[in-house]
C-alpha cells in the first residue's frame, strides 16, 4: 500500500555496548508514557512504563529517563544483545476525557555482532 | 503473554474482495484498537472502542469500517479490497485504568494483507 508518514530513524550499535534510544513528546497533559519494542512481523510488546511523577524508572537491562522539562523521554539499553534488534516506540497517555495512547515515529535498533 | 488474536496472519486477496480481519482478547479488556502499519514505518490508528456498542475513527482515514458486539471481539471489514489496502493491520487491547493502573496497550501478532 502506499506508505504514510515517515521511515524510521536507525541506531547501529556495537553488541555488549549500551544503546540510548531517545523520544520527543509534545503534550503537557500527558501523564504516562510506554516503551514498545516491535520485532520484525510481530506486533508490539510493552517492555516498560514511567509515570509523568517520576524521573526514572529501572527494569531488567533497561531504564526509562524522563525529563518533563523539555518533553523529552530516553530508553537506556544496558550490554545490548542480538536479540534487542526491533524498532523501538514510545507511546504517550494523555489525560482528561477519553484517554489516548498516541505513538511515537519509532526507532530502528540494530545491533552489530 | 498478552492474550489477543488476531487471524489470519497472512492473506492475499484480489481486488474487489470483501474481507473481514478478525481480533480477540480473552482479557475481558473494555478498549481495543486497530492500527494500519506499512513496513519499517508508523503505526497509524484507524479505529477504536471503549466497549461493546462503542466505535470510533482513528487518526488515520479508513475505508474499513469496525463493529463490536462482543467485548473479546472487535472485528475489521473491507467492503471492497484495493491494492491501496496492502499494509499489516495490528489489533490492540487494554483495560480502563483506575486508580493505580495504567492504559497500557497490548497487541496481536498482526495481519499483513496483500491486496493484487
Amino acid at each position: 500500500g502506499e506508505s504514510v508518514g515517515l521511515h524510521l530513524p536507525t541506531l547501529s550499535v556495537q553488541e555488549g555496548d549500551n544503546s540510548i534510544i531517545n523520544c520527543a513528546y509534545s503534550n503537557s497533559a500527558s501523564d504516562y508514557f510506554i516503551w514498545y519494542k516491535q520485532e520484525s512481523g510481530k506486533g508490539p510488546q510493552f517492555i516498560i512504563d514511567i509515570r509523568s511523577n517520576m524521573d526514572k524508572r529501572q527494569g531488567q537491562r533497561v531504564t526509562v529517563l524522563l525529563n518533563k522539562t523539555v518533553k523529552h523521554l530516553s530508553l537506556q539499553i544496558a550490554a545490548t544483545q542480538p536479540g534487542d534488534s526491533a524498532v523501538y516506540f514510545c507511546a504517550e497517555n494523555i489525560r482528561g476525557g477519553y484517554q489516548k495512547v498516541t505513538f511515537g515515529t519509532g526507532t530502528k535498533l540494530q545491533v552489530i555482532p | 503473554e498478552a492474550d489477543i488474536y488476531q487471524t489470519p496472519r497472512y492473506l492475499v486477496i484480489g481486488t474487489g474482495k470483501k474481507i473481514t480481519l478478525e481480533c480477540s482478547q480473552t482479557m475481558g479488556h473494555d478498549k481495543m484498537y486497530w492500527y494500519q502499519q506499512d513496513p519499517g514505518m508508523e503505526l497509524h490508528l484507524i479505529h477504536y472502542s471503549y466497549g461493546v456498542n462503542s466505535t470510533e475513527k482513528g487518526d488515520l482515514s479508513s475505508e474499513s469500517t469496525v463493529s463490536r458486539i462482543r467485548t473479546e471481539h472487535f472485528p475489521l471489514t473491507l467492503e471492497s479490497a484495493r491494492p491501496s489496502h496492502t499494509s499489516q493491520y495490528l489489533c490492540a487491547s487494554s483495560k480502563h485504568p483506575t486508580s493505580g493502573t495504567t492504559d497500557t496497550q497490548y497487541f496481536g501478532p498482526g495481519t499483513r494483507l496483500t491486496v493484487l
